[in-house]
């Protein structure tokens, strides 16, 4: 079965340290999604990119996020510093224009 | 930017059927999608529509009205299993951005 594979599953790191998120689209799938879920705020949609460019990343803090695809089967996110505030479930979803978007499992960040 | 409104929280009689709204405005429509979603799980596909009218998947049903930017899901012979958070999501725009609403959770009852 193709998936999103995201890693690491967990992360518990120290405020102000450097947190990278990963992400493995489904193969021939140009479009991938970073989201951020919190218990007060739901899915909120930090940037997209299709064909490796990103579209949009407006729901990202500029400031201490970064959103990348140095190719075609890695995505990457990364927090730094991170702060407690940062604490939330960060997917990873692939999918084609048109087509059914698919979500990784998910990475469990808690700064503390 | 997009609007999207479904309830917050639903509750439902094992057996019963529940319909789940969701109302959105926004810039471009290129599809809704209803995804749901197990406590500490990712979200999960249910269904994709396009097109105005009725997609029947099994116990699951979704209907889209593009004029009244309305569309619901609706949850037949409701299971013990089926208690989750249903997400409603919309593509939009040129360039497929899919936002999402705040979820609405559903407990089914024995």
């Amino acid at each position: 079965d193709a998936r999103v594979t995201q890693t690491p599953r967990h992360k518990v790191t120290e405020m102000g340290q450097e947190v990278t998120m990963r992400c493995q689209p489904i193969l021939g799938h140009n479009t991938v999604f970073w989201y951020r879920q919190t218990m007060m705020q739901g899915l909120e949609l930090l940037a997209y990119f299709r064909n490796r460019a990103p579209l949009d990343d407006s729901g990202m803090p500029k400031d201490r996020f970064s959103a990348e695809m140095p190719d075609a089967t890695l995505a990457t996110l990364k927090i730094q510093p991170s702060e407690p505030r940062d604490s939330a479930v960060y997917f990873c979803a692939s999918g084609q224009p048109g087509n059914t978007i698919y979500f990784g499992e998910g990475s469990w960040l808690t700064v503390v | 930017g997009q609007n999207i409104d479904q309830p917050t929280e639903m509750t439902a009689t094992e057996g019963a059927i529940v319909q789940i709204n969701c109302t959105y405005q926004t810039s471009g429509f290129n599809g809704l999608f209803w995804y749901q979603q197990h406590a500490g799980e990712a979200p999960t596909f249910l269904s994709y529509n396009v097109l105005d009218g009725l997609e029947e998947k099994g116990r699951f049903s979704s209907f889209l009205s593009r004029s009244k930017g309305y569309s619901y899901l609706l949850l037949k012979e409701l299971q013990m299993k089926d208690s989750a958070s249903y997400l409603c999501a919309v593509s939009s725009s040129n360039d497929y951005k899919l936002s999402f609403g705040a979820g609405t959770t559903v407990t089914v009852r024995a």
